[in-house]
């Protein structure tokens, strides 16, 4: 079966850091873009942050440029998002998807389930 | 980055057609996509390429675009089809993803 899971959410501090990763399995992981889109309570989908194949390329809506780090590792089926200076703006479900071979065309075809960040005092 | 503004609601009557339109000034040099996500559940893609249903998608959905609007039509509505759909392209550069909105489908 095709499919990615996420983890690491949990509830931070404003100004923290936090590390959110996700699991392929069921396909070739290596061969895809990958991304992170995320859902604030109530509200709509956000795309965050997508990665090529060999990481040449990462690219990042501009609200998390600096903060948040993008990356992934091939050999573990991974995919990570390494998040710093974190706001309440931040909290959201957020979800692994995966893309296609190339960046534009195919859309995010498989989902996780998602993870949760909280960002409270 | 590129904006695309989707209705907030639609309703429609059992076996009616459903029509959900999103606009973007991106949409006719760029690709775009649909998603639905059912309450309490992920998103799951329905169509890419503007108009190609993904796998396992039935054929009473569709989608077509027309210069700047992208529209996605649902045929014979059922209870089942009310949810969230959501429109999703990229901005000019094609390095920035952008998603519209969001419509609830209501099927009353």
């Amino acid at each position: 079966e095709v499919q990615v899971v996420e983890s690491g959410g949990q509830l931070v501090r404003p100004g923290g850091s936090l590390r959110l990763s996700c699991v392929g399995s069921g396909f070739t992981f290596g061969d895809h873009w990958m991304n992170w889109v995320r859902q604030a309570p109530g509200k709509g989908l956000e795309w965050v942050a997508s990665i090529k194949q060999d990481e040449s390329e990462k690219l990042y809506v501009d609200s998390v440029k600096g903060r948040f780090t993008i990356s992934r590792d091939n050999a573990k089926n991974s995919l990570y998002l390494q998040m710093h200076g974190l706001r309440d703006s931040d909290m959201a479900v957020y979800y692994c998807a995966r893309g296609g071979p190339y960046l534009l065309g195919y859309g995010m075809d498989v989902w996780g389930p998602g993870t949760t960040v909280t960002v409270s005092s | 980055s590129s904006e695309l503004t989707q209705p907030p609601s639609v309703s429609v009557s059992p076996g009616q057609t459903a029509r959900i339109t999103c606009s973007g000034d991106s949409l006719p040099r760029r690709y775009a996509y649909w998603y639905q996500q059912r309450p309490g559940q992920a998103p799951a893609l329905l169509i890419y390429k503007d108009t190609e249903r993904s796998s396992g998608i039935p054929e009473r959905i569709s989608g077509s675009k027309s210069g700047t609007t992208l529209t996605l039509t649902i045929n014979g509505a059922q209870a089942e089809d009310e949810a969230d759909y959501y429109c999703q392209s990229s901005d000019y550069s094609g390095n920035y993803m952008v998603f519209g909105g969001g419509t609830r489908l209501t099927v009353l």
